[in-house]
């Protein structure tokens, strides 16, 4: 089967750092996305994870174990406008992405 | 480079009736995929397209379907239409070379069911 976890919601504090934690297990693998969702509007691409390991793209960090099914997208010095839904997406190869459901992040003053 | 475009953004259908989107994605790209968003549920992935060809779908039943112009563009069609289809309907597209691109995502159609 394909399945997907992550948090529903999470809140942290603007300036501060949270951790959104993805475990998948999946018929396939080819790597592993992040996109953010603003409410009312469309999903936009932040990263992708084929390796093993932390890439890291400005306030943005995306983690991947492989072995573990696990990722994490890791958000530094937050802001207000980072309030906003963040999907993890795995490519199962044969040109198939799934979507978990979806961490809404909340980001108070 | 005009970005993903879907017509219409907003339908209200009745039960039993059948509606048609449209997707017209960036140009270049050759896949499009389509998606079903409810609140809860995530996306959900409907089909995928490529040059005129579709190479994988999700578990939607046979109301579902959808076809890929040679241009490019895409529809996907729902007949007899449930309350439970209601929702937010995003096509993605991508070089689709290999299906391991980022996905550049439509506003959406947002599918009202009564």
């Amino acid at each position: 089967g394909q399945n997907i976890d992550q948090p529903t919601e999470m809140t942290a504090t603007e300036g501060a750092i949270v951790q959104i934690n993805c475990t998948y297990q999946t018929s396939g693998f080819n790597g592993l996305f992040w996109y953010q969702q603003h409410a009312g509007e469309a999903p936009t691409f932040l990263s992708y994870n084929v390796l093993d390991g932390l890439e890291e793209k400005g306030r943005f960090s995306s983690f991947l174990s492989r072995s573990k099914g696990y990722s994490y997208l890791l958000l530094k010095e937050l802001q207000m406008k980072d309030s906003a839904s963040y999907l993890c997406a795995v490519d199962t190869g044969g040109f198939k992405t799934i979507f978990g459901a979806g961490t809404r992040l909340f980001v108070k003053a | 480079k005009a970005g993903v475009t879907q017509t219409p953004r907003y339908l209200i259908k009745t039960r039993g009736q059948q509606v048609t989107l449209s997707c017209s994605p960036i140009s270049g790209h050759r896949s499009v995929s389509w998606y079903q968003q409810t609140p809860g549920q995530g996306l959900q992935f409907l089909f995928e397209y490529f040059s005129e060809t579709q190479r994988n779908k999700g578990n939607f039943p046979g109301r579902f379907s959808g076809r890929q112009f040679s241009n490019s563009r895409s529809e996907m069609n729902v007949s007899t239409l449930e309350l439970g289809d209601s929702a937010l309907y995003l096509c993605a597209s991508s070089p689709g070379l290999t299906g391991s691109y980022e996905q550049y995502f439509g506003p959406g159609t947002r599918l009202t069911v009564t």
